[in-house]
């Protein structure tokens, strides 16, 4: 069964600094989509990014970037330059390309930003 | 373009009782995935609709079920209320299933069980 962690429960960052979360997963496929998604005190679960493991190129979404690495099942979000609205619970997201949309999720990250 | 709507957003029964809740899919969208969401369990997959079909199945107990209407918006039940129950609900709709297709989702409907 594919699994999806995120090692770190809270992180914070200064306003206009760069922050990295962290998202290992396990899986025995080799098709699939990772994904992170934001969801902020609304709990309104928003796309952030979107990676496809055939693409070997880090997906980017202005502010956002991934580093993907295929070999070692790690996929960790690079926000920049990092805004208060960034404030907010951030998971990622395992799918796998014979499953149908079920996605699986990690544990969440939460993070904040100091102004 | 109208986005994943959930009705009703909030919701308090009685253990023993049962629920409905609703998703209407962004037009044109054809699967709805349902999702529950609680701070011990964190997000689970509870079940897929596609073209009124059920897709995919998640690890949970008979008494949660679900449907899809022809024009694909979609109900689950859950039946036998318990209070690990409580929990938020979320629905996301896609154009189709799986694939590269982006998943939406809804607002969310907080169940509360006493």
């Amino acid at each position: 069964a594919q699994t999806v962690t995120q090692s770190q429960p809270e992180m914070s960052v200064q306003e206009a600094e760069t922050v990295t979360l962290s998202c290992t997963y396990d899986t025995s496929e080799s098709d699939y989509y990772l994904f992170w998604y934001k969801q902020p005190p609304s709990r309104q679960m928003i796309l952030v990014i979107r990676q496809e493991a055939y693409k070997q190129q880090n997906a980017t979404e202005n502010r956002f970037s991934v580093n993907f690495q295929k070999a070692a099942k790690s996929f960790s979000l690079k926000i920049s330059d990092s805004q208060l609205g960034d404030a907010a619970m951030y998971f990622c997201a395992y799918r796998s390309n014979n499953q149908g949309g079920k996605l699986i999720f990690g544990q969440g990250t939460e993070l904040s930003v100091k102004p | 373009k109208a986005g994943v709507t959930q009705t009703p957003r909030y919701l308090i029964k009685t253990r023993g009782q049962q629920v409905t809740l609703s998703c209407s899919p962004i037009s044109g969208h054809r699967s709805v995935s349902w999702y529950q969401q609680t701070p011990g369990q964190g997000l689970q997959f509870l079940f897929e609709y596609f073209s009124e079909t059920q897709r995919n199945k998640g690890n949970f107990p008979g008494r949660f079920s679900g449907r899809q209407f022809s024009n694909s918006r979609s109900e689950m039940n859950v039946s036998t209320l318990e209070l690990g129950d409580s929990a938020l609900y979320l629905c996301a709709s896609s154009r189709t299933s799986g694939g590269a297709y982006e998943q939406y989702f809804g607002p969310g409907t907080r169940l509360t069980v006493t």
